[in-house]
């Protein structure tokens, strides 16, 4: 069955650290990608995407993200967070002919000012 | 555009109570779905609708029942709530067709007494 990962559950970084979140799904043909970040009480929102071309995504507030095809991972990354970036990440696929979006069980992120 | 909404925001129900959790979206969106949301769980699949009279269970649809009548709405009928029922629903929607981005409501936190 069609699964994703997140490696990390609960990240704590100080301001300014780097931040990398791993997400890894097994499905071997064409995939879409994405990461969507919820912010403490809110809905889920789209960060990035990836469907084809540039493996690497550019997403909103200066995250991006990695397809790695050989390695089926898509993990996502900020060169300096700050604290406004606490939030929960969740990393979701579609895969094959599936209707519907397969999700990680998300992390945490936590950022200390 | 509004996007999807759902009402209500919050709302308490009494053991064995019955209540519609209402979800629209102005997208012209074929797919739309329903997510519960539990701490530390990730999102669960309920039922998803891939157009108007089309309707499957995902992954945990016991207790619960839906309907598409129209594009544009679909509603999650909760039926003899339960305290296992506590929980964030989200509704989403899709544009379907090889783009599965969701776009998410706002959510309904529902507590069950």
């Amino acid at each position: 069955a069609q699964s994703v990962s997140q490696h990390n559950h609960h990240v704590i970084l100080s301001e300014a650290a780097s931040l990398e979140l791993g997400c890894n799904y097994s499905y071997g043909g064409t995939v879409n990608l994405f990461w969507y970040v919820q912010y403490p009480g809110q809905h889920l929102q789209l960060l990035l995407k990836y469907f084809s071309g540039d493996p690497l995504v550019k997403g909103i507030k200066g995250f991006e993200a990695e397809f790695i095809k050989s390695k089926f991972s898509f993990n996502l990354r900020k060169p300096s967070v700050q604290w406004s970036d606490t939030a929960e990440y969740f990393c979701a696929v579609n895969a094959g002919n599936n209707r519907k979006l397969i999700w990680g069980l998300g992390t945490s992120l936590a950022v200390n000012p | 555009n509004a996007g999807v909404t759902q009402t209500p925001k919050f709302r308490i129900l009494k053991i064995g109570q019955s209540m519609t959790l209402q979800c629209a979206q102005d997208m012209n969106h074929n797919y739309m779905y329903w997510y519960r949301q539990d701490p530390g769980m990730g999102l669960k699949l309920i039922y998803y609708s891939v157009g108007a009279g089309i309707t499957d269970k995902g992954e945990v649809p016991n207790g619960y029942n839906v309907s598409r009548s129209t594009t544009e709405d679909f509603p999650l009928r909760l039926e003899l709530a339960a305290p296992s029922q506590t929980s964030v629903y989200f509704c989403a929607s899709s544009p379907g067709t090889a783009n599965f981005e969701a776009f998410f409501g706002q959510g309904t936190r529902l507590t069950v007494v």
